[in-house]
């Protein structure tokens, strides 16, 4: 069974500081990792998508990927309360068809 | 910018009734796909879609499931008798082709089957 964790939070940091969400996956050869916001009772939304190992930046979010660990993670920097949301982390299978979720870590940033 | 659509936004129905969700895919997205998130649970997918057949799909998606692309702008997703524990919100998504994991979602379809 394919599975990928987060830590569900809540995770909780003020307005300005850094947020740091972690993912870890089973599938050793899994390629395709994807980071998706969701406000609550809205739908997903991509904001970050990452292929290679190492560090990926758009904007105030970078994408970090260690393929050998198993583990993605997502900072966001300037932390806005806007950003409060579930992020959820994502890994496609291996022919690229279907994307596993984690459970969602949840995000609370105080102003 | 375009949108995935989807009908209803809500839909309560018996147990044991059909029930048919209804999606409108971006109009140069290639692949579909159902999601479905039980409250307070991780998004779980359900099937794939490209070329007018199934790409791949979950133990979840069992033979009361059904998908169909009827004409060249809706995507089905048919529920032939509800459970209970078909109770969830729905979310059909599609993509780009060479961009199968960068999904645009619906708002999503919530069923509640009484």
């Amino acid at each position: 069974q394919k599975e990928v964790e987060q830590n569900s939070g809540p995770l909780s940091v003020p307005e300005g500081a850094i947020a740091s969400l972690n993912c870890t996956y089973s599938d050793r050869g899994s390629q395709s990792f994807f980071w998706y916001r969701q406000y609550s009772g809205k739908s997903p939304e991509l904001i970050m998508f990452i292929y290679s190992n190492g560090d990926k930046e758009d904007g105030r979010f970078t994408a970090q990927l260690n393929k050998a660990s198993q583990y993605v993670s997502l900072l966001i920097r300037d932390s806005q309360p806007s950003d409060s949301a579930t992020y959820l982390c994502a890994v496609a299978n291996q022919a690229g068809t279907a994307l596993i979720f984690g459970k969602g870590t949840t995000l609370s940033v105080s102003s | 910018e375009p949108e995935v659509t989807q009908t209803p936004s809500h839909q309560v129905t018996q147990m044991g009734q059909e029930v048919i969700l209804r999606c409108v895919p971006i109009s140069n997205h290639l692949y579909f796909y159902w999601y479905r998130q039980i409250l307070g649970q991780k998004v779980e997918f359900l099937v794939s879609f490209y070329n007018n057949e199934i790409s791949e799909k979950s133990e979840i998606f069992d033979d009361q499931f059904s998908v169909e692309r009827p004409d060249g702008s809706n995507f089905t997703l048919k529920i032939r008798s509800t459970k209970l524990e078909d109770s969830a919100m729905y979310f059909c998504a599609s993509s780009e082709v060479g961009r199968a994991g960068e999904l645009f979602f619906g708002e999503g379809s919530r069923l509640t089957v009484l």
